[in-house]
């Protein structure tokens, strides 16, 4: 079993949509991070939090660190929000450990 | 700021042969990292550096070295490459020890 785990592994949906990405981990954490890959392979730091809720935009992510879960949601989904969604914690020492990533498709 | 760099873009090499990916930033990070991506499954940790003159194992280390002789550079050297090694390295780099991590545009390396 990994030990991050996203759902769903694609995700397609049409624009305006509210979009929810989920994120369940087995390790005790110090942080979790949500990371966006652009199609054309660069990643970017979109969050991270530690507990509770951040907003940046239409960007919303949440985190219960008693069921080890987090949730990435975007309101008013566009196709400019295609992209693989990428969760990782944050554990011991400086390492994080990655989730398979979440592609999500916007369509016009 | 250029943020992090890597270079090459791309490279291909023969199986055997050996290469250095380079990696700079330009924003007085102490810690670095180089991580590997293969298709379909989560980036993995290769090595990563605390400072300057020090550099720890990732998960996957093997077949791979690092050095960290300045604060601005971090190379990952790959010697008598194996098809196993075929992947999208990506370096990172963060100021603080639990911080955001600000990422390279990527290595695509293919060994044939």
């Amino acid at each position: 079993k990994n030990e991050v785990e996203q759902s769903p592994q694609n995700l397609t949906a049409q624009e305006g949509e509210f979009i929810t990405i989920n994120c369940s981990y087995s390790v005790g954490i110090s942080a979790l991070h949500w990371l966006q890959q652009h199609p054309g392979g660069g990643i970017v730091s979109l969050f991270m939090l530690s507990s509770g809720k951040k907003k940046h935009g239409r960007l919303i992510a949440t985190i219960n660190i008693q069921e080890k879960h987090s949730s990435l949601h975007i309101t008013a989904s566009h196709p400019r929000d295609s992209a693989v969604y990428i969760c990782a914690v944050e554990g011991g020492a400086q390492k994080l450990v990655f989730g398979q990533g979440t592609r999500l498709t916007i369509n016009p | 700021n250029a943020g992090v760099t890597q270079t090459p873009k791309f490279r291909i090499l023969k199986i055997g042969q050996s290469m250095t990916l380079q990696c700079a930033q330009d924003m007085n990070h102490n810690y670095m990292y180089w991580y590997r991506q293969d298709p379909g499954m989560g980036l993995k940790l290769i090595y990563y550096s605390v400072g300057a003159g020090i550099t720890d194992k990732g998960e996957v280390p093997n077949g791979y070295n690092v050095s960290r002789s300045t604060t601005e550079d971090f190379p990952l050297r790959l010697e008598l490459a194996a098809p196993s090694q075929t992947s999208v390295y990506f370096c990172a780099s963060s100021y603080l020890q639990h911080g955001e991590q600000f990422f390279g545009p990527g290595t695509r390396l293919t060994v044939l």
